[in-house]
């Protein structure tokens, strides 16, 4: 069955440093999609990053970049030169390519960035 | 801002009621999704229409129901209200999901928040 862990409950990181949050992930399908989301404490959920299975690079978004280990399961998200405003929720999540189009999600993980 | 439109923000509401959310999906998207964010349960998959059809249904309730009308908006009714339904719901929207396609963003919109009290 597919599952995504986030093991991180919390992470704090000074402003301008780099911070990196887990999500390992279980399936069975080959073909597979991760994405991560940020939920500020305002509540909407903001689509950051998207990486396939098959994707030969590790995705990029300016500041967001996806360590994906297929070996090891693993899709971290890396958040760089972090900002006031990238304290948040956030969640990785899992799609098969094979299944439904549902996403599952991880418990998420609370990044405060202090100053 | 994703483009995609939930109303109301809020909602508060007494056991036993019955409420019903809205949402608009971003312009050009034909599938909608819908989702439960609680404490207890975290986010979870409720159901998903395209283009008018249920097309995938999670751990929604059977007091719970949805549907998409033709102008592809689409709404979520829940009825007979307990207090563990107070949580924040999502509707996302994407482009047509293909199965065998990994790649399909869901766009989320702001959410409602429904209290039961």
């Amino acid at each position: 069955a597919q599952k995504i862990t986030q093991t991180q409950p919390g992470m704090f990181v000074q402003e301008k440093e780099a911070v990196t949050l887990d999500c390992t992930y279980d399936t069975s399908d080959p073909s597979y999609g991760l994405f991560w989301y940020k939920q500020p404490s305002s509540g909407e959920m903001i689509f950051l990053i998207y990486q396939g299975s098959y994707d030969q690079q590790n995705a990029t978004e300016g500041r967001y970049s996806l360590n994906f280990q297929k070996a090891r399961k693993s899709a971290n998200l890396v958040i760089s030169a972090s900002q006031l405003g990238d304290s948040a929720m956030y969640f990785c999540a899992m799609r098969e390519a094979g299944g439904y189009n549902k996403l599952i999600f991880g418990a998420g993980t609370r990044l405060a960035v202090h100053p | 801002d994703s483009g995609v439109t939930q109303t109301p923000k809020h909602l508060i509401t007494a056991t036993g009621q019955r409420v019903t959310l809205r949402c608009s999906p971003r312009s050009g998207d034909l599938s909608v999704y819908w989702y439960q964010q609680s404490l207890d349960q975290g986010l979870q998959f409720l159901i998903q229409y395209y283009n008018g059809e249920e097309r995938a249904k999670g751990n929604i309730l059977e007091r719970f129901s949805a549907q998409q009308f033709p102008d592809l908006h689409s709404e979520l009714n829940l009825s007979s209200l307990e207090l563990g339904d107070s949580a924040l719901y999502f509707c996302a929207s994407s482009v047509a999901p293909n199965r065998g396609v990994a790649k399909n963003i869901q766009y989320f919109g702001a959410g409602t928040r429904l209290s039961v009290l």
